[in-house]
């Protein structure tokens, strides 16, 4: 079955202590990203990547760290997560967002993350 | 950067009952997708649609890219259906999809 797995779905953790938010895909989608979703601000994007080694900042990449060493693999790194960072997470995958090959995004299960 | 307006924001229906919701852009997209986000925080696919129509049972969708909208319908709505809707899109080169501000619809018995 064609997914996006992102893990952990939940997690509870202290201010400072680094965390890493896993998301693989299985569908050899050259185009990742992570996106954040808080109340009254909607989703919004933290980081993407074109392919491997390729990564660039989204709207909101302070306070976060990604890399794409592999084409199914794309971590979230928070190095010295702080309360503000509360939020839902979600990984998207996609062929190709625009031009000929434009194709539908996938979207993980959705990570939520307290920082207390 | 591009606007994305739905409508209305939020819309009450009973079970059975149909609705019609609206996704305005400002600019031209190449890529436009509806998404249904559950009561658990998921967001599921409904469609990919930069124009034309499409259907899959009781939701339909149909942009009219020229005229920068699109529409889902939901037909004979299920409890099930509750939740947020979104549409997103997707311009140019742009590396991101812009998300709508998204109708909160419930359906009650």
């Amino acid at each position: 079955e064609a997914q996006v797995t992102q893990n952990p779905r939940y997690l509870i953790t202290v201010t400072g202590k680094k965390l890493t938010v896993t998301c693989s895909q299985n569908m050899n989608h050259e185009y990742m990203s992570w996106y954040r979703q808080d109340p009254g601000l909607g989703l919004r994007q933290i980081y993407y990547s074109m392919n491997v080694e390729v990564t660039d900042k989204g709207d909101v990449p302070e306070g976060y760290k990604v890399s794409r060493k592999e084409k199914r693999n794309f971590p979230l790194i928070l190095e010295s997560p702080s309360p503000n960072q509360t939020s839902l997470y979600f990984c998207a995958s996609s062929l190709s967002l625009w031009g000929p090959q434009a194709t539908e995004a996938f979207f993980g299960q959705g990570t939520r993350l307290t920082v207390v | 950067g591009i606007q994305v307006e739905q409508s209305p924001p939020d819309l009450i229906l009973q079970e059975g009952a149909n609705s019609t919701l609206r996704c305005n852009f400002s600019d031209s997209v190449n890529n436009l997708q509806w998404f249904h986000q559950n009561p658990w925080g998921q967001l599921i696919n409904l469609f990919y649609i930069p124009s034309g129509t499409k259907q899959n049972g009781r939701l339909s969708a149909t942009t009219v890219a020229t005229e920068r909208y699109s529409l889902l319908y939901i037909s004979s709505s299920q409890t099930t259906d509750s939740g947020v809707y979104f549409c997103a899109v997707c311009t140019g080169t742009a590396s991101k999809l812009t998300f709508g501000t998204g109708t909160r619809l419930q359906v009650t018995l």
